[in-house]
C-alpha cells in the first residue's frame, strides 16, 4: 500500500485559495486518490477522488501530475467553516475484494478571518 | 438513501471490562464494512474490513475482534479492555464493485478506558 506525506498544518484566510499537496511516490497502477474532510468528533468526510489530470466537483478540484507521485488538493475562497484536517490517501478501493486504504496523520488546515 | 448508524455515540468502560460497538448500514446491500479507530489527535487506523457475511480482515493485532452477524450489521468487540483501547471508534462502509476510495463514515462512538 502507498504511504502519503503531506504537511501537518496550514494556515490560510478566509476568502483566500488553498492547495494542500501530497506525495506518494510508490503509488501503485491501480490505486485511485482520494481525500477527506474531518471536524471534530466527526467521521471524515469524502471530498474529491481521482486517477490522473484534474477532477473538479462542486467543493474542490483535483490536480494530478502525469506520473501521480503526488496530488494537490484545491479550495478555493475558503470559509472559517473550512477549518478542518485534511487526509490524502491511495489504494484500490471498494473495487478490489482486499480493500483497505490508510489514513495517514492528515494536514490541519486553520483558517483565519 | 443510505444511512449508517453507530451506537452508543459514547462510553466509559473500566479496564477489564468488555465491550461491543454496534455498527448498521440502511438502504445499500452487501456493502463493505470497516471499522476505524482514531486516538486523540491522530490520524484514523483500520482495525477490520469485511466484504460479506461472517467474512472478517483483521489490519492489526490486538485484542480487538469484530463480526458480522448480518449483511449490513458490523460489530466491535473485546473481552476484556486495556487503558490503550480509549479512542473515538468509527464504522465505514462502502460499495464493492466500484473504483475508488470512496467511504462513508458513521457518527463514531468515543470510549473511554479508566
Amino acid at each position: 500500500l502507498a504511504k502519503t506525506t503531506q504537511p501537518i498544518s496550514m494556515d490560510s484566510y478566509e476568502g483566500q485559495e488553498v492547495n494542500i499537496t501530497c506525495s506518494h511516490n510508490n503509488i501503485a497502477t491501480n490505486d485511485y486518490i482520494t481525500w477527506y474532510q474531518q471536524f471534530p468528533s466527526q467521521g471524515p468526510r469524502f471530498i474529491i477522488q481521482g486517477y490522473k489530470t484534474k477532477v473538479t466537483n462542486e467543493v474542490a478540484s483535483l490536480f494530478i501530475p502525469a506520473d501521480r507521485k503526488s496530488s494537490t488538493l484545491s479550495l478555493p475562497r475558503v470559509s472559517l467553516s473550512d477549518t478542518a484536517v485534511y487526509y490524502c490517501l491511495v489504494g484500490d478501493g471498494p473495487y478490489s475484494s482486499a480493500s483497505k486504504i490508510i489514513f495517514g496523520s492528515g494536514t490541519r488546515l486553520s483558517i483565519r478571518p | 438513501s443510505q444511512t449508517i448508524h453507530q451506537w452508543p455515540a459514547t462510553l466509559v468502560q473500566p479496564v477489564g471490562s468488555p465491550l461491543s460497538l454496534e455498527c448498521t448500514v440502511e438502504g445499500t446491500s452487501n456493502p463493505n464494512l470497516y471499522w476505524y479507530r482514531q486516538a486523540a489527535g491522530r490520524g484514523l487506523q483500520l482495525l477490520f474490513y469485511s466484504v460479506g457475511i461472517g467474512q472478517i480482515s483483521s489490519e492489526v493485532p490486538q485484542n480487538l475482534s469484530a463480526s458480522r452477524p448480518q449483511d449490513r450489521q458490523f460489530i466491535l468487540s473485546s473481552k476484556k479492555l486495556l487503558l490503550s483501547d480509549s479512542g473515538f471508534y468509527l464504522c465505514a462502509w462502502s460499495t464493492p464493485g466500484t473504483d475508488g476510495n470512496e467511504q462513508f463514515f458513521g457518527p463514531g462512538t468515543r470510549l473511554t478506558v479508566l
